[in-house]
């Protein structure tokens, strides 16, 4: 499943909204349990990813709640909904629905 | 708290082999699967494989298929990587991540990675 985010890169003034796109070649939205399997990754510079979103939208413990991620089927957005200095990194979205997984390109996130 | 330490990289000349490793703790190891994912220096990510928690059962991306073998110890807990034939394109930072549950292909936790350099 070919995975396409956008934009590849995106820079925000502090404070401000992101928002990141990602698009599945077909949807990930399983019959048999009604669930997204669309996850989302922050990568710091340095640093291996990190995994923030589970089910396009459970955000993971301790991940703060500026994070969110909704959507479904083919079609997913990461929003934070307000931009602080730790946020800059590299976003993934990925699908897990089945092998081989896949990876979106990566959106790099900077402030503006 | 889960632990995840790759070793084994460095410069390997092109058609030669090397074995990553990547020991784990802080989990009940045997019950999780395990994945090796790679990212070429400033570029993105890319699955390379999966394990099931008992060794059973494994899954190739195309660019590893018939040259990349995945292997475990559940009484070392350890995951390997048996990369062989190597190619300049393999040269990456390869990273093992903890499978979040029996079955599914979530990733939860990643260690630092280790990187392979292919170059003569």
């Amino acid at each position: 499943i070919v995975m396409t985010q956008s934009p590849d890169s995106l820079a925000v003034s502090l404070g401000e909204r992101a928002t990141i796109n990602c698009k599945s070649g077909r949807s990930v939205l399983s019959s048999s349990d009604d669930r997204n399997y669309l996850a989302w990754y922050q990568q710091r510079p340095g640093q291996p990813p990190r995994l923030l979103i589970r089910w396009a939208s459970t955000r993971e413990s301790g991940v703060p709640d500026r994070f969110s991620g909704s959507g479904s089927g083919a079609d997913f957005t990461l929003t934070i909904s307000a931009l602080q200095a730790e946020d800059v990194a590299v976003y993934y979205c990925q699908q897990y629905y089945n092998s081989p997984i896949t990876f979106g390109q990566g959106t790099r996130l900077e402030i503006k | 708290q889960v632990h995840l330490v790759e070793s084994g990289g460095g410069v390997v000349q092109p058609g030669k082999s090397v074995r990553l490793s990547c020991a784990a703790s802080g989990f009940i190891f045997s019950g999780y699967s395990i994945h090796w994912v790679r990212q070429a220096p400033g570029r993105g990510l890319e699955w390379v494989a999966i394990i099931s928690s008992d060794g059973t059962t494994t899954h190739y991306a195309d660019s590893a298929k018939g040259r990349f073998s995945i292997s475990r110890d559940n009484s070392r807990n350890t995951v390997y990587l048996q990369m062989n034939s190597l190619r300049p394109e393999d040269t990456a930072v390869h990273y093992c991540a903890r499978g979040h549950a029996p079955g599914s292909f979530l990733i939860d936790f990643w260690g630092q990675g280790t990187l392979v350099t292919v170059s003569s």
